[in-house]
């Protein structure tokens, strides 16, 4: 079985540019949930994605959102790009949501460099 | 709110030593608490987990038990390996936040032969 796949796996902008993600999780989940990784910051959640909808938020500003497809795969964009978003951007997908013991599978994540 | 505190790295050992990473979380109700290891270069893997109070999660010979009367959730193993170098995160969902992890910061170990 295919794992989260995460495409592209670099990406170089300069600023004020804006970026997508894409995410394809694991054939059969339904949730798709995104991450931020950074050094100062660590790992921090930014949303979560279930039956085309936003099911969870997480406390980033508007220039960042996301989607999801009837066939479960996500995008993530970044607005007005900042030399602060400069982070490896995770996708991870789980069964369902909302459940706090359901386990999410990671992807191998997007590294974006703005310049 | 909700977060999660472990150890600060690095932690650096001999093969075969005896590892313990501490974690410990602030939650409201009852989390699910879980361990991640992500190796250079790659995404999160899910070491263990624990769903409820006193119970023990444990995968390739790493444990980790779920004590609510300490609010923590340390990493052991018993004889560690080159192999096992990497960084490893302490993490927890909760009710309130549905599927959303909350992660520690992360400890890198480095094991040496």
């Amino acid at each position: 079985k295919a794992g989260v796949t995460q495409t592209p796996r670099y990406l170089i902008k300069t600023r004020g540019q804006q970026v997508t993600l894409s995410c394809s999780p694991i054939s059969g989940h339904r949730s798709v949930s995104w991450y931020q990784q950074t050094p100062g910051q660590g790992l921090q959640f930014l949303f979560e994605y279930f039956s085309e909808t936003q099911r969870n938020k997480g406390n980033f500003p508007g220039r960042f959102s996301g989607r999801q497809f009837s066939n479960s795969r996500s995008e993530m964009n970044v607005s007005t790009l900042e030399l602060g978003d400069s982070a490896l951007y995770l996708c991870a997908s789980s069964l369902s949501a909302g459940l706090a013991k359901n386990i999410q599978y990671f992807g191998a994540g997007t590294r974006l460099s703005v310049l | 709110g909700n977060s999660v505190t472990q150890m600060e790295g690095p932690v650096t050992l001999s093969e075969e030593a005896f590892l313990t990473i501490n974690c410990t979380y602030t939650a409201t109700g009852y989390p699910s608490l879980f361990w991640y290891v992500q190796y250079p270069g790659e995404g999160l893997q899910l070491l263990l987990k624990a769903t409820k109070a006193d119970d023990k999660g444990s995968n390739k010979g790493f444990e980790a038990t779920y004590r609510k009367e300490t609010t923590s959730f340390h990493l052991e193993k018993g004889s560690v390996q080159v192999s096992d170098s990497a960084v490893y995160f302490c993490a927890l969902s909760d009710h309130q936040a549905g599927t959303a992890l909350i992660f520690g910061k992360g400890t890198t170990l480095s094991v040496s032969s």
